[in-house]
């Protein structure tokens, strides 16, 4: 089984709805972070949170919210999605413990707003 | 604010042939990291860098880091097609936000015959 798992897998939706995107991990890491990947522009950090009661803002949370439900969940929600929200997002997770501090990435929601 | 910048963003190559991607950062870090991608996939962790001078190589990538001049390369030797990918680098941040990554733009890489 995968140690990162993200649901839904592919979502297409409507201007204006509610979305919630969640991430899973079963690697006991406490750090969690939600990332959307446009083309040529990389990785772009949403949210992060280092523990459950620890949540920070991104370089591009407008838009956006999270819960960290526990230290295994992590939920990104689009609160009234709009088309510019189209991207690939993923969940990553990493832990303090280990100097490398890697972060190992989830297998990513493609997100389409129409 | 940290930015990280690679290039070139598109590398078409030869089998065979050998070139480098550049990760150039701009402010002190001391850590980076290289990531592969594949089409429609997650990424992969391929290095880590924690020191000045570090170099690390696995088959034909070889990823190096100079902390004093905030460069980083990815050295890639008789390219074959299942290197292509793109290729992202990442700078850890300091501080309180230790933990954080900033992504460069992505190298894609497409290796021809």
């Amino acid at each position: 089984d995968a140690d990162v798992t993200q649901t839904p897998r592919n979502r297409i939706t409507k201007t204006g709805k509610r979305i919630m995107l969640e991430c899973s991990q079963t690697k006991g890491h406490d750090r969690m972070y939600w990332y959307r990947q446009d083309p040529g522009l990389g990785l772009r950090l949403i949210y992060y949170s280092f523990d459950v009661k620890d949540i920070n803002k991104g370089e591009i949370s407008d838009g956006y919210s999270v819960s960290r439900q526990a230290q295994a969940k992590f939920s990104l929600s689009l609160e009234s999605a709009i088309p510019n929200q189209t991207a690939l997002y993923f969940c990553a997770t990493s832990d303090l413990s280990q100097g490398r501090h890697t972060q190992y990435f989830g297998p990513g929601t493609r997100l389409t707003v129409l | 604010e940290l930015k990280v910048e690679q290039n070139p963003l598109f590398l078409s190559m030869q089998e065979g042939k050998n070139y480098t991607i550049y990760c150039n950062y701009s402010t002190t870090s001391d850590r980076l990291y290289w990531y592969r991608q594949d089409p429609g996939k997650s990424l992969e962790s391929l290095f880590v860098l924690l020191s000045n001078g570090a170099v690390k190589q696995e088959g034909r990538l070889m990823a190096s880091l100079d902390t004093k001049a905030r460069l980083s390369t990815l050295h890639i030797t008789a390219a074959v097609h299942d290197l292509s990918a793109t290729y992202f680098c990442a700078v850890g941040a300091g501080g309180t936000s230790y933990g954080k990554l900033t992504f460069g733009q992505g190298t894609i890489l497409t290796v021809h015959p």
